[in-house]
């Protein structure tokens, strides 16, 4: 079964400085997408990034950067210049296969960033 | 595009009671999910409909849990006889088909939850 691993409970940070969220999965599934989310204290689950297991190249998005190394099973989520309003829950999260149903999401138990002035 | 909405945003219930949140997802998309969230945890998958028909509802956490999706469009799920373990965010979420388990064109987008306390 597909299992996400997110070790770090809690990061703290100043801002404008960068961060690394750790995220590390295990699947014996050949292909596979991976997903991180930012969850604030209102609750909605935003979506940041995907890395799918066959791009060949690190996914980017503005300030966030996936450091995906398949072979050691890790997708590691950079924020640069951290702001305010990046303090948040991060969530790490790869689709699960459901069979002939389909898929959902898995979700590790998230990372709390605080960002400091 | 007005992303996922769900009602309520907040529900405080009596145990026992029955308690019904709506899910209004994105317009074209045809999946649409049921997730719990409770307190320091990572949202837990429930069950899932493509269009109006329900492909997985094994991980229902039990047989008070119910949910529907008549005409392929809004969703409801349904809690009967609420206990105090029920307590917490039933968020919901919606995408496209897949195409591939690992295509990036069906992110999953989420609303902004729905918080539950049984008193």
């Amino acid at each position: 079964a597909q299992k996400i691993t997110q070790t770090q409970p809690g990061m703290f940070v100043q801002e404008k400085e960068a961060v690394t969220l750790d995220c590390t999965y295990d699947t014996s599934d050949q292909s596979y997408g991976l997903f991180w989310y930012k969850q604030p204290s209102s609750g909605e689950m935003i979506f940041l990034i995907y890395q799918g297991s066959y791009d060949e190249q690190n996914a980017t998005e503005g300030r966030y950067s996936l450091n995906f190394q398949k072979a050691r099973k890790s997708a590691n989520l950079v924020i640069s210049a951290s702001q305010l309003g990046d303090s948040a829950m991060y969530f790490c999260a790869m689709r699960e296969g459901l069979g002939q149903a389909g898929t959902a999401l898995i979700f590790g138990k998230g990372t709390t960033l605080s960002v400091s002035s | 595009d007005t992303g996922v909405s769900q009602d309520p945003r907040h529900k405080i219930t009596k145990r026992g009671q029955n308690v019904t949140f709506r899910c209004d997802p994105i317009s074209e998309h045809n999946r649409l999910y049921w997730y719990r969230q409770t307190l320091g945890q990572g949202p837990e998958f429930l069950t899932y409909f493509q269009n109006e028909a329900q492909l997985e509802k094994s991980r229902l956490l039990s047989d008070r849990f119910s949910a529907e999706r008549p005409k392929g469009s809004f969703s409801t799920l349904e809690i009967q006889r609420t206990e105090q373990g029920d307590s917490a965010m039933y968020l919901c979420a919606s995408s496209w088909k897949d195409r591939a388990v690992g295509s990036s064109g069906n992110t999953i987008y989420f609303g902004e939850g729905s918080w539950l306390t049984v008193v």
